[in-house]
């Protein structure tokens, strides 16, 4: 079965840098949300999108920016990057217009910042 | 608000020994729970869900947990602990409330000893 696709999955950027993050989620899929873990700490929702539009925002920094595309896909603008930005940021998905609360998580992207 | 609480960090079992990982939650709807595994550098994995039908659910690789609203847990449970069980699990909560963000517990690690 088709899973979430993450890309990159590993990347290595330096301080004040940009990062974009991209996700393609289950295909059906109307919902993507954004997390991201730190060292040793769990997941942390970010911001999650619904058919394109903004559903919730978590606790995203200003300096990041997300927006879904019509194919669903969605990717995550980091700008600014600063050392403690280095996570590994998880997309999920899911079927939210059929009442599904199950979230389908990609393999993670690894953002290391220098 | 939703919350989750893991109540231990670390459990360590011998193989072929029962598992029982705990978990309080917190909110102010009827919740979703569920419990997602993460093996080392990988990402999160569904292991099973409780959305108000029945409260014991059983999931992937054997394992079970049972929803029991006058305690407010979810523990998760398995009668007898693999190698390959040894990773990272998510007590994690979602309520129509919160949009259906996903608030996840500090995470338990399980170490299975041969």
């Amino acid at each position: 079965a088709a899973g979430v696709i993450q890309s990159p999955r590993h990347l290595i950027k330096e301080k004040r840098e940009t990062a974009t993050l991209k996700c393609y989620p289950i295909p059906r899929h109307d919902t993507v949300y954004w997390y991201q873990q730190g060292p040793g700490q769990d997941p942390q929702f970010l911001i999650s999108f619904y058919e394109k539009m903004q559903s919730d925002k978590g606790s995203i920094p200003d300096r990041f920016s997300a927006q879904q595309f019509s194919d669903y896909h969605s990717e995550l603008n980091m700008s600014s990057l600063e050392l403690g930005d280095s996570a590994l940021y998880f997309c999920a998905s899911s079927i939210r217009g059929q009442g599904r609360y199950e979230q389908y998580f990609g393999p993670g992207t690894r953002l290391t910042v220098t | 608000a939703q919350s989750v609480t893991q109540l231990d960090s670390h459990v360590s079992v011998s193989e072929g020994t029962p598992v029982l990982l705990r978990c309080n939650y917190s909110s102010s709807y009827s919740p979703s729970l569920f419990w997602y595994v993460q093996h080392p550098n990988k990402g999160l994995q569904l292991l099973l869900k409780y959305t108000s039908a029945a409260t014991l659910v059983k999931g992937i690789n054997g394992f079970e947990a049972e929803f029991k609203k006058s305690e407010t847990s979810f523990h998760l449970t398995k009668p007898s602990a693999h190698m390959s069980d040894a990773a990272e699990y998510f007590c994690v909560v979602s309520d129509r409330g919160a949009g259906n963000m996903l608030t996840f517990g500090g995470g338990t690690r399980l170490m299975v000893k041969p």
